[in-house]
């Protein structure tokens, strides 16, 4: 089985191109949550998806920035013509939430974007 | 003040010590997260607790809700032990709040 699937790993983007990141759940987790780590700074929460829902968007900066969990396919955070403040790890951890709040979230491996 | 506050920040030890990582939160939680993020970078999740204790190996977890205070302990540290441990309480649509982490390490 599995974990929490993240790709690209590693991903170098230039002023102004777009970054997407893919994420896919663990087999049978239909709920992905998306968080960012700035260089030298704590992991912050940016949304909550199920599929083709967003339950929790209150962490997604409001320009840029928008994210998607399909019926099919991996959820994907999209970062339109990315400045260097962009430039973090980026984490996403799914979960069955069948005991809401008392499940374990799963972490995938992040992706590192670094933009020049 | 942040909703979720760990101490010490930074923590040195040697190997074989017994190690104590404080987590205290403001809000009210129905349970909460230690993780461990590698220097590599990567998260795994070490336990996840509602009330009492847990204990995986060397790891035990505690928490008490009514005081809004968890901690994480282990046993006979060892370096491989050397990460950031991180608190993290689930709020609202169970988005995870995060600690700010201590960075741990232990020498040999």
């Amino acid at each position: 089985n599995a974990g929490v699937m993240q790709n690209p790993r590693h991903l170098v983007r230039r002023r102004g191109q777009e970054a997407r990141l893919r994420c896919s759940p663990m087999k049978g987790h239909s709920h992905v949550y998306w968080y960012r780590q700035l260089p030298e700074e704590g992991l912050k929460f940016m949304v909550y998806l199920q599929k083709e829902n967003i339950i929790d968007e209150s962490g997604m900066p409001k320009e840029r920035f928008s994210a998607e969990f399909p019926k099919e396919g991996p959820s994907i955070l999209r970062i339109q013509q990315v400045v260097r403040g962009d430039s973090a790890a980026y984490f996403c951890a799914s979960s069955p939430r069948t005991s809401g709040s008392l499940d374990t979230q799963y972490f995938g491996p992040g992706t590192r974007l670094t933009v020049l | 003040k942040n909703e979720v506050e760990q101490s010490p920040q930074n923590l040195t030890a040697q190997e074989g010590e017994f190690i104590t990582i404080n987590c205290s939160y403001s809000v009210g939680i129905s349970a909460l997260h230690w993780l461990q993020q590698h220097p590599g970078g990567g998260i795994v999740s070490l336990f996840m607790l509602s009330s009492g204790k847990k204990k995986h190996g060397r790891l035990i977890a505690t928490i008490n809700i009514q005081e809004k205070h968890s901690s994480l302990h282990i046993t006979a540290s060892h370096p491989r032990d050397s990460a950031v441990y991180i608190c993290a309480v689930p709020i609202n649509t169970d988005k995870l709040i995060f600690g700010t982490g201590t960075r741990l390490q232990v020498f040999p």
